[in-house]
């Protein structure tokens, strides 16, 4: 069973702080993996992807990837209370099969 | 404006009655899904299509039924056999980026049965 892991939270942080959401999953032959945001009571947007081990940065947004520790994370800089959402992850298993999706980590950004 | 729509955004039924959800796509992606989310709960993958007229289960497939008849369009229809159909459902479709899929969502639809 390939399984993504993310915890639930909520995690709290203060507005202009980095927050930093954590990922890993159970294949070993992953070739994508992507963050969405889901706002309460809509639809998940795609807001990251990445294929490669490092860092790939967009605005405040960075993705970083470990594929020899299985693990992704998304960092978000100077947050702010319109970052408040769910954050799923979500991995492109190996082979022609749909994305295995965490079931998402909670942010709120305090002001 | 390319994008997908579900229709119609809240839906209320009697248990009992069959309901088609209806999803439609103008990205010209080959692949589309189902996605059935509870309160508090993740995505759960109900059905999905990669090519027209073929489909296959998810993992949660038992009480839907689906056709891919054509590439724009992707219908759900949730059976009275679903034991709890209440949640909102979601609609996504991809594109193959490289050797990756990148998906994208529609808005939903959210399904009350009393």
């Amino acid at each position: 069973q390939k399984e993504v892991e993310q915890n639930s939270g909520p995690l709290s942080v203060p507005e202009g702080a980095i927050a930093s959401l954590n990922c890993t999953y159970s294949d070993r032959g992953s070739q994508s993996f992507f963050w969405y945001r889901q706002y309460s009571g809509k639809s998940p947007e795609l807001i990251m992807s990445i294929y490669s081990n490092g860092d790939k940065e967009d605005g405040r947004f960075t993705a970083q990837l470990n594929k020899a520790s299985q693990y992704v994370s998304l960092l978000i800089r100077d947050s702010q209370p319109s970052d408040s959402a769910t954050y799923l992850c979500a991995v492109g298993p190996s082979g022609n099969t749909p994305l295995v999706f965490g079931k998402g980590t909670r942010l709120s950004v305090i002001a | 404006d390319g994008g997908i729509t579900q229709s119609p955004k809240y839906l209320f039924r009697k248990e009992g009655q069959n309901v088609t959800l209806s999803c439609e796509q103008n990205l010209n992606h080959d692949a589309m899904y189902w996605y059935r989310q509870d309160p508090g709960q993740g995505l759960r993958l109900i059905y999905y299509s990669q090519i027209v007229n073929d489909f296959q289960k998810g993992d949660i497939a038992e009480g839907y039924s689906v056709s891919r008849e054509k590439k724009e369009s992707f219908p759900l229809t949730v059976t009275s056999a679903q034991k709890n159909p209440t949640a909102f459902y979601l609609c996504a479709s991809s594109i193959v980026v490289a050797v990756t899929y990148e998906q994208y969502f529609g808005p939903g639809t959210r399904l009350t049965v009393t």
